[in-house]
């Protein structure tokens, strides 16, 4: 078993959904993060959170939520997407926030906006 | 700001030939730099890092090392495997004196691997 577990793998949704993305990280790190994978782009940062604590928000519009009841859950809270919003969402954690510490990511969801 | 740009994908090569490919970076602080590796219906795997100049990070026969002066982390294996398709991702973790960066790593855009048997 990974040590950072996301659920759903796939969801498909529409346009006026209301859906969440869950993520479980069972190596007792304080960071846990969101990610976005589209095609052909970089990996896109969009939420940091240490100690529970929202410490980025990379410029994500409304639509996307974010939700850390403790340090070991992170949820993605999400409402009246766009087809463009359809992307691979990787949770990953990190020890810390420091820089030489590395993040382990989940296999991730894939997410269509239909 | 900070980036990364990696060579240009896919990659194509016959298992036990020998992989380069290149990663250049520009960073405003202290910068670690560190390869990923993502197979196929998998999130990113850390493969191997380094955290200052010079260092070398290695793993799983792969090996990067870390020139400030050209400001690259190259990542080479001596001979690929048929297991080492995939796609890799260079990637960037900086630092301001002071400060830190929340495990923000910057990404290139990946490279597709592909080994042939």
């Amino acid at each position: 078993e990974t040590g950072v577990t996301q659920t759903p793998r796939h969801l498909v949704m529409g346009m006026t959904n209301k859906k969440s993305l869950k993520c479980e990280q069972h190596l007792g790190h304080n960071a846990m993060y969101w990610y976005k994978q589209s095609a052909k782009k970089p990996l896109e940062l969009m939420f940091v959170y240490s100690l529970e604590e929202r410490v980025e928000n990379n410029s994500v519009p409304s639509r996307f939520s974010p939700e850390c009841p403790n340090s070991s859950h992170l949820f993605l809270h999400l409402h009246t997407l766009q087809p463009e919003d359809s992307a691979l969402y990787l949770c990953a954690s990190s020890p810390s926030t420091g820089n030489n510490s590395p993040l382990h990511f989940g296999n991730g969801t894939r997410l269509t906006v239909t | 700001g900070n980036s990364v740009t990696q060579m240009e994908g896919p990659v194509t090569l016959s298992e036990e030939a020998f992989l380069t490919i290149n990663c250049t970076y520009t960073a405003t602080g202290y910068p670690s730099l560190f390869w990923y590796v993502q197979y196929p219906g998998e999130g990113l795997q850390l493969l191997l890092k380094a955290t200052k100049a010079d260092d070398k990070g290695s793993n799983k026969g792969f090996e990067a090392t870390y020139r400030k002066e050209t400001t690259s982390f190259h990542l080479e294996k001596g001979s690929v495997q048929v297991s080492d398709s995939a796609v890799y991702f260079c990637a960037l973790s900086d630092r301001k004196a002071g400060g830190t960066s929340y495990g923000k790593l910057t990404f290139g855009q990946g490279t597709i691997l592909t080994v042939h048997p």
